[in-house]
Parts: C-alpha cells; sequence; structure tokens
C-alpha cells in the first residue's frame, strides 16, 4: 500500500517550457487535490477533484490545468512555465466523496524550479 | 477577505512542556478544523479533526480545542519530546468542501 505517490521528485524547467506532474492513489479515495507551498507559507489549493469526472478550481489556478485521468490518478500541467510557478507540489486524497472533505493524506512532493 | 493566522512562525519550548500553538480566523464560517504535522522535505500528515459543534478533542498528547465564538483553535502537546519538533499546520475546511491552510508554526523542542 503506497499511499500517494507523484513523479517527478525534482524538476528544472525553462521559462514557456511545459510539464506534467502526475498523481496516483492506491487508496480508493474519491477526492483528489493539487496544492503549491512556497518557503515559510502554507499551502495553497490549485484544482481539486470531488470524484472522478471533475475537477474545481482552487485558490490559485491560473498557469494550470488538471486531469483526472480515472479514479486513481489526478495530473497537474503546466503549460508555459513560469518563474513565479517555482515551488514544492504536493498531491493529496481523501476518502469522502462530494462536498465535504475529510482527512488528507500527502504525496511526497514534487520540487520545482523555473528558471 | 478570509484570513487565517497561526500564531509566531517559531515557537521554542523546553523538553517536557506543553506546548500550545494558535490559530485565529476572520471571515470564515468552517464546518471543521484540522491540524497536521510537516516535516522538513516532505508532505503534511494529518494528526486530529474537530468539528465545529466540538469543543475538545484529545489524542495520547495531543488536545485541540475549538472556539467559534473567539474563532480560534488551540492545539496542545503535552510532556512535549525532541521528537516533536515539526512545523504545525492548521486547516479550515467549510460546507461547500474548500479546504484553507495556515502558515504554520514551526516548534522546536529542546532537550
Amino acid at each position: 500500500n503506497a499511499g500517494v505517490t507523484q513523479t517527478p521528485k525534482f524538476q528544472v524547467l525553462k521559462t514557456g517550457q511545459s510539464m506534467t506532474l502526475q498523481c496516483a492513489q492506491d487508496m480508493n479515495h474519491n477526492s483528489m487535490y493539487w496544492y503549491r507551498q512556497d518557503p515559510g507559507m502554507g499551502l495553497r489549493l490549485i484544482y481539486y477533484s470531488a470524484s472522478e469526472g471533475t475537477t474545481d478550481k482552487g485558490e490559485v489556478p491560473n498557469g494550470y490545468n488538471v486531469s483526472r485521468l480515472n479514479k486513481r490518478e489526478f495530473s497537474l500541467r503546466l503549460e508555459s512555465a513560469a518563474p513565479s510557478q517555482t515551488s514544492v507540489y504536493f498531491c493529496a486524497s481523501s476518502r469522502t466523496s462530494g462536498k465535504v472533505a475529510d482527512t488528507q493524506y500527502f504525496g511526497p512532493g514534487t520540487r520545482l524550479t523555473v528558471l | 477577505s478570509q484570513k487565517i493566522e497561526q500564531n509566531s512562525e517559531a515557537l521554542n519550548i523546553q523538553e517536557g512542556k506543553t506546548a500550545t500553538l494558535t490559530c485565529n480566523y476572520t471571515n470564515y464560517s468552517p464546518a471543521y478544523l484540522q491540524w497536521y504535522r510537516q516535516d522538513p522535505g516532505r508532505g503534511p500528515v494529518f494528526l486530529l479533526l474537530i468539528r465545529e459543534n466540538e469543543k475538545e478533542k484529545r489524542k495520547e498528547r495531543l488536545k485541540v480545542t475549538f472556539d467559534t465564538t473567539l474563532k480560534q483553535s488551540l492545539f496542545h502537546i503535552t510532556a512535549s519530546q525532541p521528537a516533536d519538533s515539526a512545523t504545525y499546520l492548521c486547516a479550515l475546511i467549510t460546507n461547500a468542501g474548500k479546504s484553507t491552510f495556515g502558515d504554520g508554526t514551526t516548534l522546536t523542542v529542546k532537550p
């Protein structure tokens, strides 16, 4: 039981490049989330998916797109990376379906640097 | 605008003492509140959840209180140990399911 896995662990991009961050969970959870965490700050919600087939914007969605590929996988895409997107990205999942969130289980994070 | 504040960025205490961390919020009506622990280079790990109609929750050496009148949650670690050193995050979750995290408080327990 791996929990929440994220790939890659580290990534360096040049401004304007694109990339997709992958996230998968094996806990049969309904809801999945993408956060970013900047140094000394808390987590800010980028997008979330309450259930398979649905996605909603969070607090800071600009510059990102997401795909809930199936119940297990939720990917985050940067179409044209900018230095302001340098951050640590965390994926999380929770059991509850629908609107009320439950305990969130986090992945180990992806450390992204945009030059 | 909605705001979550956790007390001072850093808290230093002596081993064996009780650590008290504060989470204050404004312009929010959370359905419940969660506390997470985050170690350097790792994702947050869930510790405790308290609902809006609950005053207090306990788990081993941890205790959390929730005062919706004061718009405040207190998180206590009793008999603190150096292994408790970490950053602690509070998260507010609304009835719509949206979660918002505070910036965290870094606790250092000195032997």
